[in-house]
């Protein structure tokens, strides 16, 4: 079975700091998937970033960044400079490779404001 | 880019009354769609995987009859709540996956169903 940890449920700092998301993430299968998702208040699932399991590089795009850890099963998310429309739930998942029905399991999320 | 719709974007119904929640990929061909369940504050979970053509494919848990899923169509999916009651408030968001290009899921802007 597949679970994702996003122990932190919710994160408050104030605007241009910096601040990293956490996500820990079981799964028997060799081959995975690695999701971040933004949902802002409007209901909206935004894609960030998605990331295959043999690609432990870790990623940046602008102010985010990624660090995907294999030995640790953990797939952090930072976000630099933090603003204001940063505020909003972030979801971290996996999904299995199954070619036709890759399902995916997300955590919790974490609810982060970022306070102007 | 890829865009999913869905309609209608809000719904209030009476308890006992089924309501019908349309998924659309407008832009392109969706050989599978995928629904989800939000409950206010809480993660999406995953109800039912729709494929076109042949019939859904439910989470343990999730009542078939009572969430009808019609995949009738590449483009379209729908999800209907029968005998609706007030436990089946929540935000519903579905997904679809597009196979010619990068075989992401593209996720709709949600569906939230009031049962009064």
């Amino acid at each position: 079975a597949q679970k994702v940890t996003q122990a932190q449920t919710e994160i408050s700092v104030v605007e241009k700091e910096d601040v990293t998301l956490d996500c820990v993430y079981e799964t028997r299968d060799t081959t995975y998937y690695l999701f971040w998702y933004k949902q802002p208040p409007s209901g909206e699932l935004v894609f960030l970033i998605r990331r295959n399991s043999f690609d432990e590089q870790n990623e940046i795009s602008g102010r985010y960044s990624w660090n995907f850890q294999k030995s640790t099963s953990s797939f952090n998310f930072t976000i630099t400079a933090s603003q204001v429309v940063d505020s909003a739930v972030y979801f971290c998942a996996l999904s299995e490779v199954n070619f036709g029905n890759e399902k995916l399991t997300f955590g919790t999320g974490t609810r982060l404001t970022i306070i102007p | 880019g890829a865009v999913v719709s869905q309609h209608p974007s809000w719904v209030i119904c009476k308890s006992g009354t089924s309501v019908k929640i349309e998924c659309r990929s407008l832009d392109f061909q969706a050989t599978t769609m995928f629904w989800y369940r939000q409950f206010p504050k809480q993660s999406l979970m995953l109800m039912a995987t729709s494929n076109e053509g042949s019939k859904a494919t439910y989470e343990q848990g999730v009542e078939k009859d009572k969430f009808l899923i019609n995949h009738a169509s590449l483009t379209l999916s729908t999800l209907t709540v029968t005998s609706a009651h007030p436990e089946d408030s929540s935000f519903y968001i579905c997904s679809a996956r597009d196979y010619s290009l990068t075989d992401e899921q593209y996720f709709g802007p949600g569906t939230r169903l009031t049962v009064t």
